[in-house]
């Protein structure tokens, strides 16, 4: 199946930083890549969608000026979750989707705030 | 909201034997897909069913789709200790691309 990677898998950060997700599809193009949150033991909660060259539809209650989205290429998205705090913490995984149905998914990275 | 309801949350079993885990939801679909996920990893794309399919196979794997009932069972024979992994519903509704998840059924084989 189709690759998607995301960088970095884990990272730690201090309260009030900025920290850059990258999410990337490897061996096609993506039109729509997708970010997801997911909490401990729960399951993936839809943040945002994002199709390449136009602003990302963000989900009710998602604040977009928190979690900046931009998707410049076909292959490349990025989550910038600004002004981290703690209650930010989590796993973020994204997805892509080429022109078949099956959104591929990224291996997801873990957010820490202290 | 998620839509998805994934039924049971939780089921052991030992190796060997089967495996079956059911999802509902509530709202019109193009289609209903499965994913499996190992604790704190990525999701694994298992398998895709379309709205008017009622079942496919994929190696070990049955699943079904009712239509009239909303609901979907996905069924993993002759599981093995390494099937163990949280396995979650995903429907793509009529409407658009999104993909609403189902609360998801921790699976655990015992060998």
């Amino acid at each position: 199946g189709a690759v998607v990677s995301q960088h970095p898998s884990r990272v730690i950060c201090k309260s009030g930083t900025s920290v850059k997700i990258e999410c990337r599809s490897l061996d096609f193009q993506a039109t729509t890549m997708f970010w997801y949150r997911q909490f401990p033991k729960k399951s993936l909660m839809l943040m945002a969608t994002s199709n390449e060259g136009s602003k990302a539809t963000y989900e009710q209650g998602v604040e977009k000026d928190k979690f900046l989205i931009n998707h410049a290429s076909l292959t490349l998205s990025t989550l910038t979750v600004t002004s981290a705090h703690p209650e930010d913490s989590s796993f973020y995984i994204c997805s892509a989707r080429g022109l078949e149905l099956t959104q591929y998914f990224g291996p997801g990275t873990r957010l820490l705030v202290l | 909201s998620q839509q998805g309801e994934e039924d049971p949350q939780a089921l052991s079993i030992q190796e060997g034997e089967n495996a079956t885990m059911n999802c509902s939801y509530k709202t019109s679909i193009n289609n209903l897909q499965w994913y499996r996920q190992n604790s704190g990893r990525g999701l694994v794309h298992l398998i895709l069913i379309r709205s008017n399919e009622r079942e496919k196979h994929s190696g070990r794997l049955r699943v079904t789709l009712d239509t009239s009932k909303k609901s979907s069972s996905l069924l993993i024979t002759a599981s093995r200790a390494a099937d163990t992994a949280s396995y979650f519903c995903a429907t793509e509704e009529t409407s658009g691309s999104r993909l609403t998840f189902g609360e998801g059924t921790q699976l655990t084989v015992n060998p």
